[in-house]
Order: C-alpha cells, then sequence, then structure tokens
C-alpha cells in the first residue's frame, strides 16, 4: 500500500494568514491526489481532485499543487469558517489517506 | 442533487457480523460512471477506505480488510450495503458511504453513523 505521509499534523494560524500543508507519496502517483476537508461531526467534503483541480463551488482561496510524490495544500487567506482537519488521499488502489492535519485559529 | 445516508445496528456484538445499508435517493445509482465506496474513521483518527462496488457488481477491498468485507448492491432498491464478519472493538467507528468518482475522488458523501462494537 501506498503511504501518505501529511505535515504538519496540527497547524495554528490567524485570520488572513497563508497557510500550507504538505503531503508525501512513499512512491511516485503522478497527479492521483485529492485533499478534503472535515469539520467536527461532519463527513469529509472533496476541495481538490486530481492535485490541482477546484471542486465545483469551493471558494479559490483553497489550491493544490505537486506530482510524483511531493504535494501541497494552500489557503491563501484564511477565514474562521476554514477550521476543520484536512486529509490528502491517493487513488492507486487500494485507496488510502493522509493522517490529516488540524487546522486551528490562533 | 443526490444524496446518501447510511443505516444500519449501531450496536454489535464481537465476533457478530456488521451490516450497513448506503440508500442513494435524488439520482439513480446505476446512471453515470461511478462507484459506490465504503469508508470508516474511528473516533479521533483518520480515514480508512474499505472497498467499493460498481453497479455491474464488481468489487474492489482494502486488502487490510478482504477477508472479512462484503459489499453488494441492489439496484432495484438504489442501495448498497456492507457486510463486515468476525467483528471485534477495533471496528469500532463511523462508517460512510460515498460516491466515488472512477475509483479516484469521493464527492458525495453520506452523514455517517455510529458503529460500536461492544457486548
Amino acid at each position: 500500500d501506498i503511504q501518505m505521509t501529511q505535515s504538519p499534523s496540527s497547524l495554528s494560524a490567524s485570520v488572513g494568514d497563508r497557510v500550507t500543508i504538505t503531503c508525501q507519496a512513499s512512491q511516485d502517483i503522478s497527479n492521483y491526489l485529492n485533499w478534503y476537508q472535515q469539520k467536527p461531526g461532519k463527513a469529509p467534503k472533496l476541495l481538490i481532485y486530481d492535485a490541482s483541480n477546484l471542486e465545483t463551488g469551493v471558494p479559490s482561496r483553497f489550491s493544490g499543487s505537486g506530482s510524483g510524490t511531493d504535494f501541497t495544500f494552500t489557503i491563501s487567506s484564511l477565514q474562521p469558517e476554514d477550521i476543520a482537519t484536512y486529509y490528502c488521499q491517493q487513488y492507486d488502489n487500494p485507496i488510502t489517506f493522509g493522517q490529516g492535519t488540524r487546522l486551528e485559529i490562533k | 442533487q443526490v444524496q446518501l445516508q447510511e443505516s444500519g445496528p449501531g450496536l454489535v456484538k464481537p465476533s457478530q457480523t456488521l451490516s450497513l445499508t448506503c440508500t442513494v435517493s435524488g439520482g439513480s445509482i446505476s446512471s453515470g460512471s461511478y462507484y459506490w465506496s465504503w469508508i470508516r474513521q474511528p473516533a479521533g483518527k483518520g480515514l480508512e477506505w474499505i472497498g467499493r462496488i460498481y453497479t455491474s457488481g464488481s468489487t474492489n477491498y482494502n486488502p487490510s480488510l478482504k477477508s472479512r468485507v462484503t459489499i453488494s448492491v441492489d439496484t432495484s432498491k438504489n442501495q448498497f450495503s456492507l457486510k463486515l464478519s468476525s467483528v471485534t472493538a477495533a471496528d469500532t467507528a463511523v462508517y460512510y458511504c460515498a460516491r466515488d468518482i472512477l475509483g479516484e475522488a469521493f464527492d458525495i458523501w453520506g452523514q455517517g453513523t455510529m458503529v460500536t462494537v461492544s457486548s
């Protein structure tokens, strides 16, 4: 199985800050990488697919980049409603997720 | 719009079989190039993909659970189901069903259902 390592595991930032989360795959996964947002008590929500494509209806302050083994997820200007845990997910079978990054407001 | 809803017992005894159903509403489970997946999340932990089914009946399972998992589909009821046998406390989790775009991304999720394995 492909292991996905996210960092950091938790992050505290201020409203308006630029926030970056990284995800590293244990082997080359091309651009087979998605990002999800999960708020407490809710199901995850797809934000970014195929490493850099914004899902319909998702605000443009969210973005993703990378290919191969190294990927980055960015929030350009943190908003209070962005407080959540963020997961990366690769889809080379079997599907695996990163361990999550918990984002808090400073 | 398409919505998913999980249902099933919230408490299962150790060694028994966990059974859950996901009902798809707002669209046909047979339309489009979608798989239908199950994913679980133990309290305070990350997400684990369990497996998926296509409406043809073809399945893919996570190798870590393959020996205990069966996913089936009933297109007449617009439902798909999960059975996990020989459960232990380690199977206690929130179980989600999700629409799976071509085996790549999960774009629609159910709200999740908590299943506790305990005697």
